[in-house]
């Protein structure tokens, strides 16, 4: 079963922290993504990522970094979290030439 | 920018009923529309899709109907059941592009 796995479930962390999301995708996908969800907001991209080390903003970056080192890796960077980052953080793949997105399950981060 | 404006925010259909969730979107360069249906705790997962070739696609209970003209397109759920309950997003996008635009989200309850 092909599978978008988020390293954690749920997130406590406190204001200025460095806070390290992971998602690991094993479905040989080139493209990968991270967006946030908040309630009325719908899906809002922060960065996406079409090969290994390269990457894209997307309509929400401020405030974060991403790296991609492997292609089955792309990680999401929270330089020093704010309350205003507490949000569902979702990762997807994609392949190219394919609008398929798989999703992870989320990770609900808290910044306290 | 908000491309893609999805409503109802939210929707209570009785079980048996239809439920009708709208979306428009603003990009005439648009041509592949999605829809993703999401569980509490879980990632949306891809529901159905259509291109603007046709102007309705079923899958089961599931049909999308597609007005190229208006720049429209909704997602009908027959005979709506409670397993149905769920927030669906749509979303938007074109070829050569790898990103999706999604609406905003309608939280769907059927109630028994």
């Amino acid at each position: 079963d092909v599978k978008v796995t988020q390293s954690s479930r749920y997130l406590v962390k406190r204001t200025g922290e460095k806070v390290f999301l992971e998602c690991v995708q094993d479905m040989d996908h080139e493209n990968m993504f991270w967006y946030r969800q908040d309630p009325g907001l719908g899906l809002r991209l922060i960065y996406f990522s079409y090969d290994v080390k390269m990457k894209e903003k997307g309509d929400i970056p401020e405030g974060y970094s991403v790296s991609r080192e492997k292609k089955e890796r792309f990680s999401l960077i929270l330089e020093s979290a704010s309350t205003n980052q507490t949000s569902m953080y979702l990762c997807a793949s994609s392949p190219n030439w394919g609008w398929g997105y798989t999703f992870g399950s989320g990770t609900r981060l808290t910044v306290v | 920018q908000q491309q893609v404006k999805q409503s109802p925010q939210s929707l209570i259909v009785q079980k048996g009923g239809i439920s009708i969730i709208n979306c428009a979107y603003e990009n005439t360069a648009f041509d592949y529309f999605p829809w993703y249906q999401q569980f509490p705790g879980k990632g949306p997962a891809l529901l159905i899709a259509i291109r603007p070739d046709v102007s309705e696609k079923k899958e089961g209970r599931f049909t999308i109907s597609f007005n190229k003209s208006a720049k429209q397109f909704s997602l009908h759920i027959m005979d709506s059941q409670p397993g149905d309950s769920a927030t669906y997003f749509c979303a938007a996008t074109n070829f050569g592009n790898e990103k999706l635009t999604f609406g905003t989200g309608t939280r769907l309850t059927i109630i028994p």
